[in-house]
């Protein structure tokens, strides 16, 4: 089966700094979906990427599809305390009745 | 609000008993799913419907079962409940085949005690 590894598992920044994360596969996709989960809520789409070598922006946000198109990454500039959650990455290969597989997630905390 | 309604949003009881947690999805959307996240871990798949019909399991476990109803709602049915059965439940939905990716609700909490 698929492997989908996501790191860092976690990240402890400072207000104003940023990040960067990333997730890759040992499989190919068609789609890399991210999302947020803030505490206590349900998982947001933050971007969708539906084209190998694609980047693209949503704010402070920045993803890329990865040229091999088995992997994706995730930055976040000027980070501020509203970034705090969970990021997951989500790749689809848009095969039949394909259920959506997430990664393990990157827990953001920033330190005061 | 995403569109994606679930209730209750905090259950306890106790082991061995049966809960039923529901979800109507966002209006138009055909596909619902559920996903169960336990503490520390990622979204696990259980299940989808679409339309009313079974269409994808996943990590679903015999004890537990779920259905989609004409009016689109669904329900995940949890029984002989054990500690470990402890999450956060996720309803998610889409139009069809989720090409655009899900749209998920604030989940429901899940204390077994």
């Amino acid at each position: 089966g698929q492997q989908l590894n996501q790191s860092p598992q976690s990240m402890f920044i400072q207000e104003g700094e940023d990040v960067s994360m990333n997730c890759t596969s040992s499989s190919i996709f068609n789609t890399w979906l991210w999302y947020k989960q803030d505490p206590g809520e349900g998982p947001v789409l933050l971007i969708a990427l539906y084209k190998a070598g694609e980047l693209t922006s949503n704010g402070r946000l920045t993803a890329q599809f990865g040229i091999t198109r088995k992997d994706s990454f995730l930055n976040i500039s000027a980070s501020i305390p509203s970034d705090v959650g969970i990021y997951f990455c989500a790749p689809r290969a848009n095969f039949g009745n394909e259920k959506l597989t997430f990664g393990t997630g990157t827990r953001l905390t920033i330190i005061p | 609000d995403s569109g994606v309604t679930q209730t209750p949003k905090h259950l306890i009881t106790a082991t061995g008993q049966r809960v039923t947690l529901r979800c109507s999805p966002r209006s138009g959307d055909l596909s619902v799913y559920w996903y169960q996240q336990s503490l520390d871990q990622g979204l696990q798949f259980l299940i989808q419907y679409y339309n009313g019909e079974e269409r994808a399991k996943g990590n679903i476990l015999e004890r537990f079962s779920a259905q989609q109803f004409p009016d689109l709602h669904s329900e995940l049915n949890l029984s002989s409940l054990e500690l470990g059965d402890s999450a956060l439940y996720f309803c998610a939905s889409s139009p069809s085949d989720g090409l655009y990716g899900y749209t998920f609700g604030s989940g429901t909490r899940l204390t077994v005690v």
